[in-house]
């Protein structure tokens, strides 16, 4: 149980254009997920938290404009890369906390490799 | 600190235990998890330990805590080749997960 599934795995973009992650929770609901971005060699860096029915709370030094997140369903967050550029190349990484949950794990995706050229 | 802390890397020989350490920042952590994250892929939750216990044993896992000093370590024993991976541990902080910096464990033959 508690499998969550990240759609592309990879995805090379032009610069300019956007791009659309998609992260599902298989097996369970989960009204909470969250996005982090991963530099190589390098720990994850919580993007933003994502709460199904209302707005994303987006941490300190994130555009919200530009990493666009949507929780339509207890299953279903995505995250849009708007107007791409090449810094934005990086390992995108989601994760589902479980609404019947014992404690604050999270459930991650397998990632997301963009690569903005 | 600020930060959770760990060592970067740590090398052992396939059958010695590995012990990774972890300090973390917040005592009001209620939940310690230790996740692993093998090359290009996510994060497995490995086991988490609850903040009012100083101990738990999961088959070769064995976390022990210690809230004095805010130290959390994952031991593993009789480590294999498939157990070479990049270690994190997180606190919890505000129903956020705040991880370390991750152990590169390197399991030789």
């Amino acid at each position: 149980g508690a499998v969550v599934s990240q759609h592309p795995s990879r995805v090379i973009c032009k610069s300019g254009t956007s791009v659309k992650i998609e992260c599902r929770s298989l097996d369970f609901q989960a009204t909470t997920m969250f996005w982090y971005r991963q530099f190589p060699k390098q720990s994850l860096m919580l993007m933003a938290t994502s709460n199904e029915g209302s707005k994303a709370t987006y941490e300190q030094g994130v555009e919200k404009d530009k990493f666009l997140i949507n929780h339509a369903s207890l299953t279903l967050s995505t995250l849009t890369v708007t107007s791409a550029h090449p810094e934005d190349s990086s390992f995108y990484i989601c994760s589902a906390h479980p609404d019947r949950g014992s404690g604050w794990e999270q459930y991650f995706g397998p990632g997301t490799r963009l690569t903005v050229t | 600190g600020e930060d959770v802390e760990q060592s970067l890397f740590l090398s052992v020989r396939e059958g010695d235990s590995s012990v990774i350490n972890c300090t973390y920042t917040d005592s009001s952590s209620t939940y310690l998890y230790w996740y692993k994250q093998e090359p290009g892929a996510g994060l497995q939750l490995l086991t988490y330990i609850f903040s009012n216990m100083d101990m738990k044993q999961d088959q070769r896992l064995t976390v022990l805590l210690n809230k004095k000093d805010k130290h959390l370590s994952l031991r593993i024993a009789d480590t294999q080749t498939g157990d070479s991976a990049i270690y994190f541990c997180a606190e919890t902080q505000g129903g956020k997960l705040i991880f370390g910096q991750g152990t590169e464990l390197s399991v030789k033959p």
